[in-house]
């Protein structure tokens, strides 16, 4: 079965650098969550949307902005990229909105800031 | 802020013994309470999302029960096997409506000892 595909799988940039991160759900999945994974931390929620528009927001910082597209996929776009920014990146998607679907997970963006 | 807790962090099981474990979550404003499965260098995998009290979810050997009224969660696993080594995470929405974020526990990391 197709899963969530995220790309790409590992990115490497500098300070004060941007980035970009692709998020691609289940077929006809219609909700895409992003979360951050920081160094021996658990998944932190960060911003989420359903049908192209913004549903939830977490702790997303004001240097991150993302959007969903009209494929439904996601792109998550960081900018003046910090050092505390390295973490794994996890696109979720799920059928949906409401807190009883699953959140189906990708692979996730391995970032390093230099 | 929700707050998810885990217990233990982590577990050592002999191959074939029944183990388990427990998420607690705040029982005021419940809406939902999910566990995932995470394997080293994969996704996580949802395995059950749980609304109702008093409800029991099973797969395969895997089963989890469900206490609203006092803020737990256990996950069953019955006859361990060696693939059952990975790191179990619950985890709850912030609320009912929209495509909620997940606020995650820290996990229990299961190690299946030969």
């Amino acid at each position: 079965a197709a899963g969530v595909i995220q790309s790409p799988r590992h990115l490497i940039k500098e300070k004060r650098e941007t980035a970009t991160l692709k998020c691609y759900p289940i077929p006809r999945h219609d909700t895409v969550y992003w979360y951050q994974q920081g160094p021996g931390q658990d998944p932190q929620f960060l911003i989420s949307f359903y049908e192209k528009m913004q549903s939830d927001k977490g702790s997303i910082p004001d240097r991150f902005s993302a959007q969903q597209f009209s494929d439904y996929h996601s792109e998550l776009n960081m900018s003046s990229l910090e050092l505390g920014d390295s973490a794994l990146y996890f696109c979720a998607s799920s059928l949906g909105t409401g807190s009883y679907q699953p959140q189906h997970f990708g692979d996730g963006t391995r970032l390093s800031i230099l | 802020i929700l707050n998810v807790e885990q217990s233990p962090q982590s577990l050592h099981v002999q191959e074939g013994d029944s183990t388990n474990f427990t998420c607690s979550f705040p029982s005021s404003n419940f809406y939902a309470l999910h566990w995932y499965r995470w394997e080293t260098a994969k996704s996580p995998e949802a395995l059950f999302v749980m609304t109702l009290n008093g409800d029991e979810k099973k797969k395969g050997r895997i089963s989890a029960t469900l206490n609203t009224k006092e803020g737990y969660s256990y996950l069953y696993i019955k006859g361990s096997q060696p693939e059952d080594s990975a790191t179990y995470l619950c985890a709850s929405p912030y609320s009912g409506g929209g495509a909620d974020g997940l606020t995650f526990g820290k996990g229990t990391h299961l190690i299946i000892q030969p």
